[in-house]
């Protein structure tokens, strides 16, 4: 069972488009809420991350908007650039025993048209 | 990069053979995960360890084992590899205290 819904699967865009992506969960032990980008061939690396005191987190051209009575939270990318094509996935941590355990979606494949 | 490599990068094995993928860091890193990613399933978990010798299951854990002699190798075998088994593997490494999780390059396993 997916323990994070992610969605779209793909997306496509045009240069200084604002894609977002959205992922949605059950856990309510979830605590961190990271998402990752990924270039094909590399490994994912960490973009940007929330916690669920804070309802948007912005870190240059991206942002995150979390909701956490609709257990959901979304990825923004304002002024997008061919440079962003690559796949996203977001990811949940829960707080306690189980703290060390990620989970992730199912990734996001993102094409910026220039 | 947070100073992992793993290796093989790539390997082709067949079915019913023993494997071994190797994670290595220089980070002291305490924590240690192996993913696997797959089309339509993102990453999801096959083991990780909180420490040397001290290792737990992911959610799909099945006919995978690890090993942690010391902090910076974890090692991943498939005791009898099978075409399921056919997948790219990633490392990752997470420093104790902290939330983010450093990715190595992945290995790329193909069982025939």
């Amino acid at each position: 069972q997916q323990q994070v819904k992610q969605s779209p699967q793909s997306l496509i865009v045009q240069k200084g488009g604002i894609p977002i992506i959205n992922c949605a969960y059950e856990n309510t032990a979830f605590d961190y809420f990271p998402w990752y980008q990924q270039f094909p061939g590399k490994g994912p690396a960490l973009l940007i991350a929330i916690r669920p005191d804070v309802s948007e987190k912005k870190e240059g051209r991206f942002t995150i908007s979390f909701n956490k009575s609709a257990k959901q939270f979304s990825l923004h990318i304002m002024d997008s650039q061919p440079g962003d094509s690559a796949t996203y996935f977001c990811a949940a941590n829960p707080a306690g025993g189980t703290g060390n355990q990620f989970y992730f979606g199912t990734g996001t494949s993102l094409t910026v048209i220039p | 990069d947070a100073g992992i490599t793993q290796s093989p990068r790539h390997k082709v094995t067949e079915t019913g053979t023993p494997v071994t993928l190797r994670c290595h860091q220089t980070e002291n890193h305490r924590y240690m995960y192996w993913y696997r990613q797959d089309p339509g399933h993102g990453l999801r978990l096959i083991h990780y360890s909180y420490g040397v010798k001290d290792t737990d299951k992911g959610e799909v854990s099945d006919g995978y084992s690890v090993s942690r002699s010391k902090t910076e190798d974890f090692l991943l075998t498939l005791e009898s590899a099978t075409s399921s088994q056919t997948s790219v593997y990633f490392c990752a490494t997470r420093l104790g205290g902290g939330h983010e999780q450093y990715f190595g390059p992945g290995t790329r396993l193909t069982v025939t």
